[in-house]
């Protein structure tokens, strides 16, 4: 059974830094890619970044978030720098389909407070 | 970027009706590369449909995903109670993932 599970949100001034884990485990990790995908508040989804052989961002996070995965640990992390009230939200951690396409699971999410 | 709009954006309906969501893109979907997927509160996204018609693991056959290029359409044949919920189209581009706004399907 595939389950992902993240941790290391919580309340964080603006320009601070976070960063969040998934442990991801029931699969081969190192055969797919991983991405994060956010909610905030009363807001649609968001895709934020994936790493696959290469790794993609938003435009909305690129310079300031690094997604990266440690394949001996089978986890998946997002180190988020210079955050922004903006990046308020659910995040949650999403497992990569046979193809880059689609996202076949997802982790029930960390939240992520941006506020003085 | 990829721009999905998603309409209606409320659609009430009663259980053991039919419900027609769409997702209309900015540009071309190559590869039919447009999902599906449902939303409660509280809970994790769930993949519906993949490759536009493709159904997930586990997902009912009364969900049905069709159309290519600009224009996609899910059906959901005969609403049950567990299908309240808010539901999102989303494209890949090679490069980046987009996600519609979403369609809340409520109870009238």
């Amino acid at each position: 059974e595939v389950q992902l599970l993240e941790s290391g949100g919580g309340l964080v001034q603006p320009g601070g830094s976070l960063r969040l884990s998934c442990a991801a485990s029931g699969f081969t990790f190192i055969t797919y890619a991983m991405s994060w995908v956010r909610r905030a508040p009363g807001k649609g989804l968001e895709w934020v970044s994936t790493a696959g052989g290469t790794t993609y961002y938003a435009d909305s996070v690129k310079g300031r978030f690094t997604i990266s995965r440690d394949s001996s640990r089978n986890t998946l992390y997002l180190q988020m720098n210079s955050l922004r009230a903006e990046d308020t939200a659910v995040y949650y951690c999403a497992k990569g389909g046979d193809n880059l396409s689609y996202f076949d699971f997802w982790g029930q999410g960390t939240l992520v407070t941006v506020s003085s | 970027e990829i721009v999905l709009m998603q309409s209606p954006g409320t659609l009430s309906l009663s259980p053991g009706e039919r419900a027609t969501l769409s997702c209309r893109a900015s540009q071309h979907i190559s590869g039919s590369y447009l999902a599906w997927y449902q939303q409660k509160p509280g809970q994790a996204p769930r993949l519906l449909i993949y490759g536009a018609s493709s159904r997930a693991t586990g997902t009912p056959d009364r969900f049905s995903g069709s159309g290519s290029g600009t224009d996609f359409t899910l059906t959901i044949s005969r609403l049950e109670p567990e299908d309240f919920a808010v539901y999102y189209c989303q494209q890949y581009n090679g490069s980046s993932w987009t996600f519609g706004q979403g369609t809340k399907v409520e109870i009238k």
